[in-house]
């Protein structure tokens, strides 16, 4: 069984401030997803990552996929009310034919 | 223009009483999934279809059914709910097996009185 852990799990801040929330496996990923999830919604994808150190930005949150494709950081600057939720990582393997969800971490961006 | 559409959004039943929910999709993908979800955890899969082959987890529980009748369609019975299975299912599709991007509905809240 292929393991994701992200840290930290919980994570409180006021508006303006930086975080970087990870993602860690001992297993190596096809591909990484990562997703943000608002309460009583669903997880909307935010982006896929598939190359060992591939970087992406999307506005204000960097994406970073480990050079070994087995972790991956979400970087977010100036943290926004708006970006208060649950984020999601998931790894893909293509033998596993499913992807592997991680526990979460819970984001509260304090105005 | 809702792609996966979830109904009913929230939905009651008493232990014991059979519920169906029910999930459908716009974007003709292959794969179509159910998860639970309890209080801010990670989504656990239950099972997928990938067209009609059906996929079922080894810890899903018996009391878990699924249908797909057709491509846009994908239903979820609870045969004997218990207390326990009070959580959030959501549904999502992707377009094949790889790069596994999901597209999740909104979900349906069940709660088992």
């Amino acid at each position: 069984t292929q393991l994701l852990e992200q840290s930290p799990q919980f994570l409180s801040i006021q508006e303006g401030e930086n975080l970087t929330v990870y993602c860690n496996s001992s297993s190596v990923f096809s591909s990484l997803q990562w997703y943000r999830q608002e309460p009583g919604e669903g997880p909307v994808l935010l982006v896929t990552v598939v190359t060992g150190g591939e970087v992406k930005k999307l506005k204000r949150l960097t994406f970073q996929f480990g050079d070994a494709r087995k972790d991956s950081s979400l970087h977010i600057t100036a943290a926004q009310p708006g970006d208060t939720g649950l984020y999601l990582c998931a790894g893909a393997n293509t033998n596993a034919g499913k992807s592997t969800f991680g526990d979460g971490t819970t984001l509260t961006v304090k105005p | 223009d809702a792609m996966v559409i979830q109904n009913p959004r929230y939905q009651v039943t008493q232990f014991g009483k059979p519920v169906t929910l029910s999930c459908s999709q716009t974007l003709n993908h292959n794969v179509m999934y159910w998860y639970q979800q309890k209080s801010s955890q990670a989504p656990k899969l239950l099972f997928h279809y990938y067209d009609k082959d059906f996929n079922n987890e080894a810890d899903t529980p018996d009391n878990f059914q699924s249908r797909r009748p057709n491509t846009s369609f994908c239903f979820l019975d609870i045969r004997s709910p218990g207390l326990g299975d009070a959580a959030m299912y959501l549904c999502a599709t992707s377009r094949g097996l790889s790069p596994y991007e999901q597209y999740f509905g909104p979900g349906t809240r069940l709660t088992v009185t």
